[in-house]
């Protein structure tokens, strides 16, 4: 069975850092491109970005509201996703998911998400 | 960045009512469109993807059609499970993008 299990949430103030974590098991994770996925409260779902797999050279791609303050990464070796948010601001207040990317494309099994809440 | 919108915000229909949601692109995105379903409270479950494929376990009564700029999701014969949010998103080009949601209300 796939597991993706984020954690890492918390409040912060606005112009602080918080690195989230995505833990996968019951998959290859080398093998999958994995997505971040924000869903603010009460609102809809809003793309954050993909880390592809070391086939890809690990690239990664972001979303333009969090690129330059966010940063995706992986750890292959510990089924590891990491996001890590610089100069939060409050609209990056949301429900945080990670998912794994099936065919390049397709998101296919998604983590119960973890709640980052930015305000002084 | 290629928009994508759906069409209604809302729908309010019975057991057993056919309903058809729409999502248009900005630009035209081949077949590359994928169909969430999301309860309150829950997370995303993938419907459809590339358009029209049925992701496995999802009962028949989903089906997605179009390619280009248009696409439907319609749901055959609305079940008490069915009522919930639905989203649609282009996988074509970066960034990826998804519609605003439409949510299935009871009537």
């Amino acid at each position: 069975e796939v597991q993706l299990v984020e954690s890492g949430g918390g409040l912060v103030q606005p112009g602080g850092s918080l690195r989230l974590s995505c833990v996968a098991s019951g998959l290859t994770f080398s093998d999958h491109y994995m997505d971040w996925v924000r869903q603010a409260p009460g609102k809809g779902l809003e793309w954050v970005g993909r880390a592809r797999n070391k086939a890809k050279s690990y690239t990664t791609e972001y979303a333009a509201s969090v690129k330059g303050r966010f940063t995706i990464s992986r750890d292959d070796s510990k089924n590891s996703l990491y996001l890590q948010m610089n100069s939060l601001k409050t609209e990056d207040t949301a429900v945080y998911y990670c998912a794994r990317v099936l065919s390049g494309q397709w998101l296919d099994y998604w983590g119960q998400g973890t709640l980052v809440t930015v305000s002084s | 960045d290629i928009q994508m919108t759906q069409s209604p915000y809302s729908v309010s229909a019975s057991v057993g009512d056919r309903v058809t949601i729409t999502c248009r692109a900005s630009q035209g995105i081949s077949s590359s469109l994928v169909w969430f379903q999301q309860k309150p409270g829950k997370v995303p479950k993938l419907l459809i993807y590339a358009a029209s494929r049925l992701q496995s376990g999802v009962p028949s009564r989903f089906s997605g059609s179009g390619s280009g700029t248009d696409f439907t999701l319609t749901i055959s014969s609305l079940q008490p499970e069915d009522f919930a949010t639905y989203y649609c998103q282009q996988t074509s080009t970066y960034p990826v993008t998804f519609g605003g949601g439409t949510k299935v209300e009871i009537k």
